[in-house]
């Protein structure tokens, strides 16, 4: 079954202390990115990647890091959580051509006190 | 600047209704490519329908349908006799013609559909 997997599912954690999202993908796609989703500003990119090595970022970069070592994974890391990131998480993944919709994860609700 | 809105925050229906959610778009592309999904209760985000600028025929799928028009920059959203089920938050979005998948949504239109 094609699916992008994303963990953990909800997530509490105090400011300052690292944290990682996976975000995994069995379709071969090429372009992998991450949103944010509040209320009010629906989803916001926070950074993509076109292929393995390839990262840029996107609308709301500051405070997350992202890595593609191979093709299927593309984590989001938090250096220092800040209360401002609580909000819900969502990794994507297309082929990379516009032809197709992009397969978004289940979500991660983050949480930071 | 690209950008998607989605004026209705909020429409509550009763069951049978139908009911529409709007979506205008601004972009400055001549090519690019419109997305509805849906996020139930549960949270994730399900694809309904994607359009490309060249194609304005409008699109039924069963109950949905959708209305594009280029001249309006608007891709609106229908839902025909409305169902509890499709209670959800509704996001429409703009892909534009570069060399990324970016989405850009809209702030979404919460539906509520009450028996």
């Amino acid at each position: 079954e094609a699916q992008v997997t994303q963990n953990p599912r909800y997530l509490i954690t105090v400011t300052g202390k690292k944290l990682t999202v996976t975000c995994s993908q069995n379709m071969n796609h090429e372009y992998m990115s991450w949103y944010r989703q509040d209320p009010g500003l629906g989803l916001r990119q926070i950074y993509y990647s076109m292929n393995v090595e390839v990262t840029d970022k996107g609308d709301v970069p500051e405070g997350y890091k992202v890595s593609r070592k191979e093709k299927r994974n593309f984590p989001l890391i938090l250096e220092s959580p800040s209360p401002n990131q609580t909000s819900l998480y969502f990794c994507a993944s297309s082929q990379g051509n516009r032809n197709t919709e992009a397969f978004f994860g289940q979500g991660t609700r983050l949480t930071v006190v | 600047a690209q950008k998607v809105t989605q004026a209705q925050t909020e429409i509550s229906v009763v069951e049978k209704e139908d009911v529409t959610l709007d979506c205008v778009y601004e972009t400055r592309d001549t090519t690019y490519y419109l997305f509805w999904y849906k996020q139930p209760p549960s949270g994730e985000l399900v694809f309904l329908i994607r359009r490309n600028s060249f194609d304005e025929q409008n699109e039924i799928s069963g109950r949905y349908s959708w209305n594009f028009q280029k001249s309006t920059s608007s891709f609106n959203f229908t839902i025909t006799a409305s169902q509890v089920v499709d209670s959800a938050v509704y996001f429409c979005a703009l892909s534009e013609d570069d060399n990324t998948d970016k989405l850009i949504f809209g702030t979404g239109t919460r539906l509520q559909v009450f028996p």
